[in-house]
């Protein structure tokens, strides 16, 4: 079945460093591909998403690119803040099935320290 | 703008007890999904609607059963309800139309059964 396998983490960086956490799928279909965020006590709030391949999503200062020939959806950003530190969750849903369920990957913890 | 909207926040049970969840999606969305994030662990998918219909259906016990109203609103009810239910429940709401639309997350029911 379909599946999404992301980075563990957690990843503890500076402010102002580069982030990268990286995500695969595997998919029957044409699947489209999402980064959701939750801060913590929170609800999960949409990043980005890409809906064909080669699209980029981006929001905020994060990007992702759609690579149908890797199956990849690594989220980047340049310069992360304090801020930033939360869990991400990369998501795809599966364009040959009826409904859009999410399949979630089991989220990359973040932390960020000035 | 309007969110999705999630009743009770918090909620506490014995076990044994049932409970009820309640779904209030953004306006003029037509389509529910009910998720269950247990502790430390990504959202697993339990139940969708479409136009008051069933329209997929998850890891959802059967125990637990759920529906949408006429006015679109959603509600999860669960019974016979074990230690292993405890769990932050999440409702999603978007609008039917091209695949791969957006879900929009309310910010979560946390369900503690003692």
């Amino acid at each position: 079945g379909d599946s999404v396998t992301q980075m563990e983490g957690p990843v503890t960086l500076s402010e102002e460093a580069f982030l990268t956490i990286n995500c695969t799928y595997t998919a029957t279909g044409y699947p489209s591909l999402f980064w959701y965020v939750q801060y913590p006590g929170e609800g999960l709030q949409l990043l980005l998403k890409a809906t064909k391949a080669d699209d980029k999503g981006s929001n905020k200062g994060f990007e992702a690119t759609y690579r149908k020939e890797t199956t990849s959806f690594h989220l980047e950003k340049g310069s992360v803040q304090v801020s930033d530190s939360a869990v991400y969750f990369c998501a795809l849903s599966d364009q040959s099935v009826r409904t859009d369920k999410l399949i979630f990957g089991t989220g990359t913890r973040l932390q960020v320290f000035p | 703008a309007a969110g999705v909207i999630q009743s009770p926040r918090h909620l506490i049970k014995e076990k044994r007890e049932t409970a009820t969840l309640k779904c209030y999606p953004i306006p003029r969305h037509d389509t529910v999904y009910w998720y269950q994030q247990g502790p430390g662990q990504d959202p697993q998918f339990l139940i969708s609607f479409y136009e008051k219909m069933q329209s997929d259906k998850g890891s959802i016990p059967d125990r637990f059963s759920a529906q949408q109203f006429s006015d679109y609103h959603s509600e999860l009810n669960m019974s016979s309800l074990e230690l292993g239910d405890s769990a932050l429940y999440f409702c999603a709401s978007s609008l039917a139309g091209s695949l791969g639309e957006t879900q929009y997350f309310g910010p979560g029911t946390r369900l503690l059964v003692l």
